[in-house]
Formats: structure tokens, sequence, C-alpha cells
């Protein structure tokens, strides 16, 4: 059974830095062309694309938040971290981790996090 | 980047009844490999968004036979054939051919 977790604080301050960290289970972050992507949804809007990573450490960034965005992944911990810079309340949304790779894109999903930023 | 636009933004269908969602983005989503990187998610309330279609027209393992893509190029449509309270929620399009970008929702409501 394939799962995703988003983890990480639920209220960061503006100009503070944002790490979230997404837990897989039922599948490995080493099978070629596997990934993991991170999205997000601010209260009431649309989705956003930020960030993959694919199991050859191939990393693509959204080109608006590129500056601000690293993805990384902890093989042996199934984990992939997200970290964003500078954080600013326009950044306060549901964020959610999906799988990409060897079967069509964000097949799956987490149940997402809420991040506020506020100080 | 790409932009993806849907239209309408809100669509209100009695149950039975069919409903489409227009997708049109700004570049074509034909690859040089033949394939179109056109994809369909409904996300309903309160839950994570779920893949419904992929590559234009090919519905994701159970996905009910309701639900439709088609389209090319730059034009796409989502239809739901015989409408059902459960079909509830914001349908968004996502293009995959260059990064990934989404397009603005439509929200689907039952009268």
């Amino acid at each position: 059974q394939v799962t995703l977790k988003e983890s990480g604080p639920v209220l960061v301050k503006p100009t503070e830095t944002l790490t979230l960290t997404c837990t897989v289970s039922g599948f490995s972050l080493s099978i070629p062309r596997m990934g993991v992507s991170w999205i997000r949804q601010p209260p009431g809007k649309a989705l956003e694309w930020l960030a993959h990573i694919f199991s050859n450490d191939e990393k693509t960034y959204s080109t608006s938040l590129k500056t601000r965005l690293t993805i990384s992944k902890d093989t042996s911990n199934r984990q992939v971290i997200l970290t964003m810079t500078n954080m600013d309340p326009v950044d306060t949304a549901t964020y959610y981790c999906a799988r990409i790779g060897s079967s069509p894109p964000f097949d799956y999903w987490g149940q997402g996090t809420l991040v506020t930023v506020s100080s | 980047d790409i932009v993806m636009t849907q239209t309408p933004l809100f669509l209100s269908v009695s149950p039975g009844q069919s409903a489409s969602i227009s997708c049109k983005s700004s570049q074509s989503l034909l690859h040089s490999n033949g394939k179109t990187y056109l994809y369909w998610y409904l996300q309903k309330p309160g839950q994570s968004p779920q893949l419904l279609i992929y590559e234009v027209s090919s519905r994701f393992s159970g996905v009910p036979d309701r639900f439709s893509g088609s389209g090319s190029g730059t034009d796409f449509t989502l239809k739901i054939s015989r409408v059902e309270a459960d079909d509830v929620g914001v349908y968004y399009c996502m293009q995959g051919v260059h990064l990934l970008t989404f397009g603005g929702g439509t929200k689907v409501e039952i009268k």
C-alpha cells in the first residue's frame, strides 16, 4: 500500500526557513524514475507545483520559486525534504507531497499539512 | 512557463446531466515523443486531489467511465456524463510537457 505523509511546523514566522518532510511507504525512492513532488495550495486557491526529485537525484524547481527552494531525499529513511527560505504570509498554504515517476504523475498524494506564516 | 486556463470557474449540474470543463494551454502540450501531457485531477471537499485522467484521455485505475477526456494541442475537455453527487469538488487540469502547471480549477456542484 502506497502512502505519503507530510510533516513539519504548523506555524512559521516571516523571514524564517520552512523545512517539510515527506515520508513514503509502499514504494522505494531508489527505483529508477521514481520520484516525489511538492505541491501547495493557499486557502481557497488553486494548486501550485513547487519541485520534484527523482531516484537519480535529478531535481526540478518551479521557475517562480526556484531561488527559495531546495529539495533533497534520504532514501534509506524513505524521506523527501523541502526547504523554503524567507517565508512570507503569502506562503500560507497546505503543502502536499505526491508520487511522480513510473506511473502517471501524482497517482498518490499525502494528506497535506497546513503551514501558516505569521508573526 | 505554460499557462493553463480553465473555464468555467463554476458549474452547477443536475444529477444525471452531463458537464464539460474546458482547459486551454498557452503552448502545445504535444511532446516530441508523440505523447500529450495533459492530466485531470479532482479535489473533493476536504480531501487531497486525486488523479482522474492522464495523457488527455486515459482513465486512471478505478475511475468510472462516466469521466472522459479529449482534445489535442492546446485545447482540452473533461466530460462528466450522468453526474452523481459524489462528483462534487474542484477539477484541475495540469500540463506536464514543460515543468508542471495546474489550471485555476473548476468548482462543480450539484443542483
